[in-house]
């Protein structure tokens, strides 16, 4: 399985200000997701980003909020834009394997 | 709606016991099945994989698949404390649709 790095691992952000995620994939892949995993929920997709093409969105999530970028096969970003308290919450992004997803390490978020 | 689901929990099991998961789905025309075990703080990994009816078995780990059924099981074997963690199970449907969906995890604690 590919190695995954995100960068931060965790930070604290005030209201209103934006936040932008990174994930780094040591191998090129063609499908990388991005997901937010609230306390104590499951996981829940924000969209899916293939290299050279606009993110699909999932319903509830929206290119304004959390634009994202993927200039490259092994590379993506995630903007959290105009933070509110609801957006605290874990954010990973995962690859597309041979047979599944693996997942990066996660961005722990705090919106105060 | 596709959907995924599992008992929340928590489910505890004594040390050396055998701890059985279960999860549903809804999607008659699903091929592939995981279960990711996820500690606390941490992302989940993946633990096994099955595609076809029966069942796989990987050391302490067992999945069961019944399509009939629409079901799809793991035991642990010989539990260890170290088990004690979310196991939530996913889902993947026919075609090139590479989007994974996600039950809402089992809580599982081995006592020692």
């Amino acid at each position: 399985s590919a190695v995954i790095s995100q960068k931060p691992s965790r930070d604290i952000c005030q209201r209103g200000t934006s936040l932008t995620i990174q994930c780094q994939v040591d191998s090129q892949v063609t499908m990388m997701f991005w997901y937010r995993q609230q306390p104590g929920q499951s996981l829940t997709l924000i969209a899916t980003a293939n290299q050279g093409s606009e993110a699909t969105y999932e319903s509830g999530f929206v290119i304004d909020k959390f634009p994202i970028s993927r200039p490259n096969l092994t590379f993506s970003t995630l903007t959290v834009s105009n933070m509110s308290p609801e957006d605290s919450s874990i954010y990973l992004c995962s690859v597309d394997g041979v047979d599944t997803q693996y997942f990066g390490p996660g961005t722990r978020l705090t919106v105060l | 709606q596709k959907e995924v689901e599992q008992n929340s929990g928590p489910l505890s099991v004594p040390e050396g016991a055998i701890a059985s998961l279960n999860c549903t789905y809804s999607d008659r025309g699903s091929q592939s099945f995981f279960w990711y075990r996820q500690y606390s703080g941490k992302s989940p990994e993946l633990i096994m994989s099955i595609y076809s009816n029966g069942d796989k078995e990987d050391g302490r780990f067992t999945a069961q698949l019944n399509k009939a059924s629409q079901y799809v099981s793991l035991l642990i074997r010989d539990s260890q404390p170290s088990d004690s963690a979310t196991y939530l199970c996913a889902v993947r449907g026919a075609g090139n649709n590479r989007k994974l969906i996600w039950g809402l995890g089992t809580s599982l604690a081995v006592n020692p």
